[in-house]
């Protein structure tokens, strides 16, 4: 069991909005502004995609955007392409004295 | 341009030892914390170790406390990950990942290196 919580699926068709929702607790998502989104496709590395909550690494579209609300990020994936199409995973950094970072169990995002 | 790229892998009994490496090249090594992430095949990630930049704190995993060292060579742009007692629940792609700075996001990512666990 992940320590971050994360829908196992969401869908969406091409040019829609879909959120994926991350929830954590006040020992980590809660605590610090320091949620990262990752972008993984079948047999690559994951990519970074929003860093401390809501920044974009240079290169990532501005479809993509990150939120937070209390023990609860969001990643946001507006006008949807068939490119979208591929596995999220959020992370939460969680401090040095417990489980320094921690991911969500991960969504397939399929782009009907 | 950045890269990582990880080797050491293969496939191994239970209860032997193993190292990994993660060679780094195209950024000022010594500046970064780096980690190791692992992914059992078909599942998620899950966050193994990391090291600051210059060796000096290092933390683990609960699952791996104990079994795994991480370590590095600043003057050979090199990650280690020592993994000792191996169990058939560390079967997994091990991936190298750089720390963004003052981030804790991991920014770049190696190819990963594929560690089997089986008698």
């Amino acid at each position: 069991q992940s320590a971050l919580t994360q829908p196992a699926s969401v869908s969406g068709s091409p040019g829609q909005s879909i959120t994926i929702s991350c929830t954590g607790t006040s020992s980590d998502v809660g605590s610090y502004n320091l949620v990262s989104w990752y972008q993984q496709r079948p047999g690559k590395a994951p990519k970074l995609m929003i860093y401390e909550g809501s920044r974009r690494p240079s290169g990532v579209s501005n479809r993509f955007s990150g939120s937070k609300s209390g023990n609860t990020a969001s990643l946001t994936i507006s006008g949807l392409q068939a490119e979208d199409e591929a596995d999220y995973y959020c992370c939460s950094y969680a401090g040095s004295s417990t489980s320094y970072v921690v991911f969500g169990g991960g969504t397939k995002l399929t782009v009907l | 341009q950045v890269q990582l790229v990880e080797s050491g892998g293969g496939v191994v009994q239970p209860g032997r030892s193993l190292r990994l490496s993660c060679a780094a090249s195209g950024f000022t090594f010594s500046n970064h914390g780096m980690h190791w992430v692992r992914q059992t095949p078909g599942k998620g990630l899950e966050w193994v170790a990391v090291i600051s930049y210059d060796g000096s704190k290092k933390y683990y995993a609960d699952s791996v406390k104990g079994r795994f060292t991480i370590s590095r060579d600043n003057s050979k742009d090199t990650l280690y990950l020592q993994i000792n007692s191996l169990r058939a629940e560390d079967t997994a792609v091990y991936y190298c990942a750089r720390e963004r700075l003052y981030s804790n996001s991991f920014d770049y990512w190696g190819q990963g290196t594929l560690v089997t666990v089986s008698s």
